[in-house]
């Protein structure tokens, strides 16, 4: 399974784009990007997925170069309510889904 | 409602004790999932299951048993709990290749 890493942490204030980096080196030719969002207390829920180039949203972009090594999700103009661990899954589409969290990557919006 | 729930919400047990927690989700996803998050960390895959009577270990099974006799419900048993099984536990469900739905969590404590 690919394995990915992520920033521990990023610091960003309110009305600034966002953008969250993740590396997965090994991703198959099979394999797509989910990215999930988290608040303290709650479980993560679905932000974005993509295959390649890039894929938007109501709420993100997610941009994925043409050698899939890693992706990159971005948040349009932060809110303080955007403060939260984002995190990058790399899936492959086979019956099998040993669906794996990296640590995520925790944002920090600031008034 | 539809959704996915998980019973208890909280719990508090003893080391040595048995404790199962509940997911149930009202979709019929074909997948389940248990996650444990520990303080400050990512999420952990426990065990998933892709359909009833099928189920399989992920990063950190040592200590769990689960079952799927019903499509609809995923419960997660620790047999003999000890201080190290604290943790928030997620359970999730999707549909092949589909996002994850996670249940709001349950806390358990071990003293």
């Amino acid at each position: 399974l690919a394995k990915t890493t992520q920033p521990i942490s990023m610091d960003s204030y309110e009305g600034q784009e966002v953008n969250i980096t993740c590396s997965h080196n090994n991703i198959a030719t099979n394999d797509y990007i989910t990215w999930y969002q988290q608040f303290p207390s709650q479980g993560p829920r679905f932000i974005i997925q993509g295959y390649k180039t890039k894929v938007t949203n109501e709420v993100a972009s997610l941009f994925i170069p043409a050698d899939r090594k890693s992706s990159t999700l971005s948040l349009p103009r932060v809110s303080l309510s955007d403060t939260a661990v984002y995190y990058c899954l790399v899936e492959m589409d086979t019956g099998r889904r040993a669906l794996t969290f990296g640590s995520g990557t925790r944002l920090q919006v600031q008034p | 409602d539809a959704g996915i729930t998980q019973s208890p919400r909280y719990k508090i047990t003893e080391t040595g004790r048995q404790v199962t927690l509940m997911c149930h989700q009202t979709w019929s996803h074909s997948y389940m999932f248990w996650y444990r998050q520990d303080l400050g960390h990512g999420l952990r895959l426990i065990y998933y299951s892709a359909a009833a009577d099928i189920t399989d270990k992920g990063e950190v099974p040592d200590g769990y048993v689960v079952s799927r006799s019903k499509t609809e419900n995923f419960p997660l048993t620790l047999e003999s709990a000890t201080r190290s099984q604290t943790s928030v536990y997620f359970c999730a469900s999707s549909e092949s290749g589909g996002e994850l739905f996670f249940g709001e969590g349950s806390r358990l404590t071990v003293l």
